[in-house]
């Protein structure tokens, strides 16, 4: 089926770093999602890309849309300890415009 | 809070028991999406409605689980005989048309 794919599963930085992840796919997508889930919560959207090359700001998180429609990434600038959480991209399976299909999830540790 | 909603927060029940979720949508949104997350994962989608039309069950929804959304408003998800297998977090997500999905805060379930 059509998988996403975020690496590391965890990453750990120090408050008022920057940092960056991504989501890859071998398939084509119209539509990245990105969340952000808390522990105990549902997820919260945080940036939605619709077209391909899109750069799309949010506060201090940037996400782009790639140019092959086959990645994105998000970027969080000069990150604070509320930046904790599960990070996961999402998009739309080719042909449904229901339901979303998300990635593993990366988990964001910041160290005050 | 005008956001979506789902009662209750967490439940515990014994194997072989019968529970039911409840989710109630943003105002107006005619779409409602049930999803199950285990830990580790990122959201998987269970089923869609469009207003009081279940249009989409996914092959994890089995013959034990059945949702309803009969008035086009609120929805239940309800699973029989639960299985230790069943302990996850149900999410449930609404929009507007085919537009982004706001999800509630999960109905987390645990089978002894």
């Amino acid at each position: 089926g059509q998988q996403l794919n975020q690496s590391p599963q965890s990453m750990f930085i120090q408050e008022g770093e920057d940092v960056s992840m991504n989501c890859t796919s071998s398939s084509i997508f119209n539509t990245w999602l990105w969340y952000k889930q808390e522990p105990g919560e549902g997820p919260v959207l945080l940036i939605a890309l619709y077209k391909a090359g899109e750069l799309t700001s949010n506060g201090r998180l940037t996400a782009q849309f790639g140019i092959t429609r086959k990645d994105s990434f998000l970027n969080i600038s000069a990150s604070i300890p509320s930046d904790v959480g599960i990070y996961f991209c999402a998009v739309h399976p080719t042909g449904a415009n229901s339901k979303l299909t998300f990635g593993k999830g990366i988990t964001l540790s910041v160290r005050p | 809070d005008t956001g979506v909603s789902q009662d209750p927060r967490h439940k515990i029940t014994k194997r072989g028991q019968n529970v039911t979720f409840r989710c109630d949508p943003i105002s107006e949104h005619n779409r409602l999406y049930w999803y199950r997350q285990t830990l580790g994962q990122g959201p998987e989608f269970l089923t869609y409605f469009q207003n009081e039309a279940q249009l989409e069950k996914s092959r994890l929804l089995s013959d034990r689980f059945s949702a309803e959304r009969p008035k086009g408003s609120f929805s239940t998800l309800e699973i029989q005989r639960t299985e230790q297998g069943d302990s996850a977090m149900y999410l449930c997500a609404s929009s507007l048309g085919p537009d982004t999905q706001y999800f509630g805060p999960g109905t987390r379930l645990t089978v002894l």
